[in-house]
């Protein structure tokens, strides 16, 4: 069985510019979890989609928003990047919609602002 | 913050050694899980923990919960290199997954 999975593995933007980055679930999973994980730093929960609906957000702006496709493959998009968005944005998968559940991690988008 | 924070940040032993890593918490929980990370790459699942059990195994793992203590612990027995990684616990806020900021621990062949 195919794990999650996302790209790119590596994004390189400057600042300003928009980065999209994406990840398709596992198979017959319905929820799909972004994070984000700066140098040192803990996880830092950003989005939950759930069967295509944002079921949660976390504290972050506005530029930071995503969509999930009806194939449950989803996509996060960074407006404006900033220096302090340079992270290791991780995204997971769980087979239905409840947040506290083990969640299974894709090997994450390194993403680079200059 | 209902975000966990793991004890101690930095963990260094010896192969064959055991490695106890503590997890603290701030409200109630309905689960409590445990992911490891190996250098810059996604998490991965060791254990979850529900908030009626004290005490769960899998293989060479074993987690403690203390809800009245709002506290867990992971021990690895018998390390081997390979456990070398960074450790996170997380708890579920009922609609959030609070990770906390993660064990290092470093396994010396």
């Amino acid at each position: 069985e195919a794990g999650v999975t996302q790209s790119p593995t590596h994004l390189i933007k400057t600042r300003g510019q928009q980065a999209t980055l994406r990840c398709s679930p596992i198979s017959g999973h319905t929820s799909v979890y972004w994070y984000q994980q700066a140098l040192g730093l803990g996880l830092q929960f950003l989005l939950w989609y759930d069967e295509g609906e944002e079921r949660n957000r976390g504290n972050f702006p506005p530029r930071f928003s995503g969509r999930q496709f009806p194939n449950y493959s989803s996509e996060l998009n960074v407006n404006a990047l900033e220096l302090e968005d340079s992270a290791l944005y991780l995204c997971a998968s769980s087979p239905q919609g409840a947040q506290g559940d083990t969640q299974y991690f894709g090997p994450g988008t390194r993403l680079t602002v200059l | 913050s209902q975000q966990g924070e793991e004890d101690p940040q930095a963990l260094s032993i010896q192969e064959g050694e055991n490695a106890t890593m503590n997890c603290s918490y701030k409200t109630s929980i309905n689960n409590l899980q445990w992911y490891r990370q190996n250098s810059g790459r996604g998490l991965v699942h060791l254990i979850l923990i529900r908030s009626n059990e004290r005490e769960k195994h899998s293989g060479r793992l074993r987690v403690t919960l203390d809800t009245s203590k709002k506290s867990s612990s992971l021990l690895i027995t018998a390390s081997r290199a390979a456990d070398t990684a960074s450790y996170f616990c997380a708890t579920d806020g009922g609609r959030n997954l609070f990770f906390g900021t993660g064990t290092r621990l470093t396994v010396i062949p």
